[in-house]
């Protein structure tokens, strides 16, 4: 059974790299894992999404290890609005969606 | 692009009564999706579409019905609602075609007393 597994929380500084980690068993060539940020009353946004080895953007990157069974979303120097609740998404090939239950971060200033 | 819309922003039923939630997107987009989000937790795909005309059950499709005559709009039909129902309800685009980053509409906050 697919299933995938994140930190309830996490706390940094301003400042500071943060880097989130996701476990996803069960996961094939084809299935590409996605991050999204939500805050409070408002719709998830997309920050990322990759396959495997490193994909980066202007807002963060994502580290995925060659057995692809968890991936790791990295925020540069955070701030305090990038508090908020981060999610990990697991797409596989026949459309099933696995979402995991995301990670509250808290920055400090 | 105004992007994905939703209709309402909140509304309140009593148990038993039947509504549907609208949700529209202009970035000619394949796939559509609805989600719930209850307080404090994660999402729960309830249905989703990967073209007009086709539909699909997601994790929670009980009490729900969808359709999709056309490209741009998904609506999402509670059927006799009850309170176990009472959540935020987020409707999601994606592009396809080896595009699967979704676009969240801003949400209905639904109440079932």
């Amino acid at each position: 059974l697919a299933k995938t597994t994140q930190p309830i929380s996490m706390d940094s500084y301003e400042g500071q790299e943060v880097n989130i980690t996701c476990s996803h068993n069960n996961i094939a060539t084809n299935d590409y894992i996605t991050w999204y940020q939500q805050f409070p009353s408002q719709g998830p946004r997309f920050i990322i999404q990759g396959y495997k080895t490193k994909v980066t953007n202007e807002v963060a990157s994502l580290f995925i290890p060659a057995d692809r069974k968890s991936s790791t979303l990295s925020l540069p120097r955070v701030s305090l609005s990038d508090t908020a609740v981060y999610y990990c998404l697991v797409g596989y090939s026949n459309y099933q969606l696995i979402w995991g239950a995301g990670t509250k971060l808290i920055i400090k200033p | 692009n105004a992007g994905v819309t939703q209709t309402p922003k909140f509304q309140v039923l009593k148990t038993g009564q039947s509504m549907t939630l609208q949700c529209a997107q202009d970035m000619n987009h394949e796939y559509m999706s609805w989600y719930r989000q209850d307080p404090g937790m994660g999402l729960r795909l309830i249905h989703y579409s990967v073209g007009a005309g086709i539909t699909d059950q997601g994790e929670v499709p009980n009490g729900y019905n969808v359709s999709r005559s056309t490209t741009e709009d998904f609506p999402l039909r509670l059927l006799s609602a009850a309170p176990s129902q009472t959540s935020v309800y987020f409707c999601a685009s994606s592009p396809g075609q080896g595009r699967y980053e979704q676009y969240f509409g801003p949400g209905t906050r639904l109440t079932v007393t």
